[in-house]
């Protein structure tokens, strides 16, 4: 089986810096991805790793570490429209097979 | 057109109704995804096809059917469904293994 954690909720000010986390454990591991997930819409994708390491793109930046089941989204600049369910999903046991953790809703205050 | 197409947005339907969810999407992907979103709740995987053939199906009930006419479209037959099916249908597709393209839904709702 799978497991992938997230905190549920956090709550960050605008202009700053939020990191949320996600650990997982799993069999034939591939790959996490990171989605965002505004109430009411469809998840859109942020990032993918496969590799150890941080991605950058934007104010958007991910991180994976294989060995430790660990990896999280850093989130610079905040907006108010960042506001938002941030989803963790792992792909394993081969391509295309992807679960969702949780998701951690982060409220931007002003 | 980087675009995922799902109708009907809404449905509501009887428990001894049938009628099927559409998807469709022109970005030239081979694999085309079925998940259920329950509120506050994570999309959970459905069904893949993957070069319109059904590759994985994560045991989910006879009363859902998935089918693939072609490399666009994707369906979801639905028959004899529980009040407890109600939820957001979404579809995805995926150029082999990068990103999946989300439509916008269907939100169910059977009575």
């Amino acid at each position: 089986g799978q497991n992938i954690d997230q905190p549920t909720e956090m709550t960050a000010t605008e202009g700053a810096i939020v990191q949320i986390n996600c650990t997982y454990q799993t069999s034939g591991f591939n790959g996490l991805f990171w989605y965002q997930q505004h109430a009411g819409e469809a998840p859109t994708f942020l990032s993918y790793n496969v590799l150890d390491g941080l991605e950058e793109k934007g104010r958007f930046s991910s991180f994976l570490s294989r060995s430790k089941g660990y990896s999280y989204l850093l989130l610079k600049e905040l907006q108010m429209k960042d506001s938002a369910s941030y989803l963790c999903a792992v792909e394993s046991g081969g391509y295309q097979k992807v679960t969702f953790g949780t998701g951690t809703k982060l409220q931007v205050i002003p | 057109d980087t675009e995922v197409t799902q109708t009907p947005k809404h449905l509501v339907m009887g428990m001894t109704n049938k009628k099927s969810l559409k998807c469709e999407q022109h970005m030239g992907h081979r694999a085309m995804y079925w998940y259920k979103q329950k509120a506050k709740k994570p999309p959970e995987l459905m069904f893949v096809y993957s070069y319109e053939k059904l590759s994985i199906n994560e045991s989910v009930p006879s009363r859902f059917s998935p089918e693939c006419p072609n490399s666009s479209l994707l369906n979801l037959h639905l028959h004899a469904l529980q009040p407890e099916d109600s939820a957001l249908y979404l579809c995805a597709s995926s150029q082999e293994e990068y990103e999946q393209y989300f439509g916008p839904g269907t939100r169910l709702t059977v009575t």
